[in-house]
């Protein structure tokens, strides 16, 4: 099993549309859970990460964290062709161990106007 | 607002040729990392440095590769013998801590 599962896609949704982006795992050391965009042929971008379980919101973007099912997710919403990119999720832990974030494969998001 | 800046951005070399992938980390960031995306694939960890030494490396990065913080600024990747498959975006990324890692826009390595 990998340590970090994500649905490649690609999503294609319309223009205006809420978006759900999600991830699984398997190490139940993770803490540190982050989002980020990656559009063709450039770096990841930070979105978003939270600590530990529960939601963060910023803007038109929340970000969910199940750590009783190892379940994360990513909700855009009012989705605009701008946010058509790759998502990838990637989770380290607190403490211990490796710190180094573990990425998904990360999932294609077409947003069409 | 501060950001990670890597060069060259597309670095052209013949197989068997040495390469240095050159990064600027954000300033007061303390952990380093170089990762790899081939084409179409995800984004594979190769190394981290913290405290002027290397903290943790991946299977990938073997005795071809290398690293180093020659100054109080510059992080650097050599790959010593190039190889067909090492054609991928290398990515430098810095963080604080364990949290945020912030990426550089990436450096295209062809090998040919």
């Amino acid at each position: 099993q990998k340590e970090v599962e994500q649905d490649p896609g690609p999503l294609s949704v319309p223009e205006g549309a809420i978006v759900s982006l999600n991830c699984t795992y398997s190490n139940s050391a993770f803490q540190y859970f982050m989002w980020y965009r990656q559009y063709s042929r450039k770096g990841p971008e930070l979105l978003m990460y939270t600590y530990s379980s529960g939601n963060k919101e910023d803007g038109r973007f929340t970000a969910q964290v199940d750590k009783s099912s190892k379940y994360i997710s990513l909700f855009i919403r009012d989705s605009q062709p701008s946010d058509s990119a790759t998502y990838l999720c990637a989770m380290s832990p607190a403490s211990g161990g490796s710190y180094i974030p573990t990425f998904g494969r990360g999932t294609s998001l077409i947003v069409h106007p | 607002e501060p950001e990670v800046t890597q060069t060259p951005s597309h670095q052209v070399t013949q197989m068997g040729q040495e390469v240095i992938l050159r990064c600027v980390p954000i300033s007061n960031h303390l952990y380093f990392y170089w990762y790899r995306q081939i084409l179409g694939q995800k984004v594979e960890f190769l190394v981290s440095f913290y405290n002027n030494e290397i903290s943790e490396k991946s299977e990938i990065f073997d005795d071809q590769f290398s690293v180093e913080r020659p100054d109080g600024s510059n992080f650097t990747l050599k790959i010593r013998s190039t190889k067909l498959e090492d054609s991928a975006m290398y990515f430098c990324a810095s963080s604080i801590v364990n949290t945020e890692a912030f990426f550089g826009q990436g450096t295209r390595l062809t090998v040919v």
